[in-house]
């Protein structure tokens, strides 16, 4: 199975507005974190904002959110406020605890496109 | 000093040649990677060295080489490729307990031919 989903391969949003990129994970660990990151055309993978498995409260960082449902095993990413350069692939990362915790597991993406 | 850097940016090279590429941390990290992005593809992660042990070996071909000396290097050694080998390879490191995130160098964009 895999371990970390992402449905949408493509998403397009207006400038300005909020957009939500899907994410689900599958894990047996009581002990995880998760992670988004972002990837622009030149490549490099940018650290967005981190979610661990016994935090109480959803992860906010700045424009950026993560919509943590434990019960459904989601980790939705929101971007409130879309901007021009906000356009990129998104990944959605797993890490967990126990023997495995050196090991990240990334979805295939989601590319997103922000229209002016 | 950036956090994380990749040399060379972009690689071309033959079949039978030999090159290497680096990476190298500045961020006091104890655990290093190497992945491989093809396109279409999830990120796959090729290797994994914990204080400079390898720890993760994800049945990555021999052709694939990798060293790590001390826990700010690591390198891949590549020889006799194939184009699908074609790819950007993406080196990253992390603290190493498993809260804390991994931070991506830029990439070596790979060309095979």
């Amino acid at each position: 199975a895999q371990k970390i989903t992402q449905t949408q391969p493509g998403m397009f949003v207006q400038e300005k507005e909020a957009v939500t990129l899907d994410c689900t994970y599958d894990t047996s660990d009581p002990s995880y974190g998760l992670f988004w990151y972002k990837q622009p055309s030149s490549g490099e993978m940018i650290f967005l904002i981190y979610q661990g498995s016994y935090d109480q409260q959803n992860a906010t960082e700045g424009r950026y959110s993560l919509n943590f449902q434990k019960a459904r095993k989601s980790a939705n990413l929101v971007i409130s406020a879309s901007q021009l350069g906000d356009s990129a692939m998104y990944f959605c990362a797993m890490r967990e605890g126990g023997d495995n915790f050196n090991k990240f597991y990334f979805g295939s993406g989601t590319k997103l496109n922000v229209k002016p | 000093e950036t956090g994380v850097t990749q040399t060379p940016r972009h690689l071309v090279m033959g079949m039978t040649n030999k090159k290497s590429l680096k990476c190298e941390q500045h961020l006091g990290h104890n655990a290093m990677y190497w992945y491989k992005q093809s396109a279409k593809k999830p990120l796959e992660l090729m290797f994994v060295y914990n204080f400079k042990e390898q720890t993760e070996n994800n049945s990555v071909p021999s052709r694939f080489s990798p060293e790590c000396p001390n826990s700010s290097h690591l390198f891949l050694h590549l020889h006799t490729l194939q184009p699908e080998d074609s790819a950007l390879y993406l080196c990253a490191s992390s603290r190493g307990g498993h809260t804390d995130t991994q931070y991506f160098g830029p990439g070596t964009r790979l060309t095979v031919l």
